[in-house]
């Protein structure tokens, strides 16, 4: 099983829907980050946690809310999506030594 | 300017060694890395440098530093077929990597 596991990895929706994206992990790791993936940008951070009860903004966080359920879960949630939330979106988690990040294998969010 | 730059794309042939640049804006990072994207995949880490080495050198991997020109490269070493990919340059500031925005490498047989 992978140790960053995203769902779901691909999701179809409309203008104006409420969509959830879920991420959990079993490395046992404090950090979490949702990343978003768009040809030729690279990735922007969106929102990222260093511990259950800290939650903090990134780069592009407009439009968007993010949960930490627990030290293994982490949601990223569009309220109301809208066509240029259409992505490819990442959560990764980090260990404490060096910060490399751990990366799940991504989400394709398409928004009509 | 961007925090990090890198050039979009490189072509190189098989066999041949490929360089693959990366600048960046803030001196402040503890960490500097390069990740591999293949298709339909995330990220994965191939090397790191710490700020105060100037190389590091990994199998057919080599990464240079030149922190007075905020410059960081990655040298990959008879290339082949399996090295395509999207490279990325990322510093790390408190925890938090910002990346750059990759850098396709076309492998030519």
């Amino acid at each position: 099983d992978a140790d960053v596991t995203q769902t779901p990895r691909n999701r179809i929706t409309k203008t104006g829907k409420r969509i959830m994206l879920e991420c959990s992990q079993t490395k046992g790791h404090d950090r979490m980050y949702w990343y978003r993936q768009d040809p030729g940008l690279g990735l922007r951070l969106i929102y990222y946690s260093f511990d259950v009860k800290d939650i903090n903004k990134g780069e592009i966080s407009d439009g968007y809310s993010v949960s930490r359920q627990a030290q293994a879960k982490f949601s990223l949630s569009l309220e109301s999506a809208i066509p240029n939330q259409t992505a490819l979106y990442f959560c990764a988690t980090s260990d404490s030594v060096v910060a490399e990040l751990f990366f799940g294998e991504g989400s394709r969010l398409t928004v009509l | 300017g961007e925090d990090v730059e890198q050039s979009l794309f490189l072509s190189v042939r098989e066999g041949d060694s490929s360089v693959i640049n990366c600048t960046y804006t803030d001196s402040s990072s503890t960490y500097l890395y390069w990740y591999k994207q293949e298709p339909g995949a995330g990220l994965q880490l191939l090397t790191y440098i710490f700020s105060n080495m100037d190389m590091k050198q990994d199998q057919r991997l080599t990464v240079l530093l030149n922190k007075k020109d905020k410059h960081l490269s990655l040298r990959i070493a008879d290339t082949q077929t399996g090295d395509s990919a999207i490279y990325f340059c990322a510093r790390e500031d408190s925890y938090i990597p910002t990346f750059g925005r990759g850098t396709s490498l076309i492998v030519h047989p």
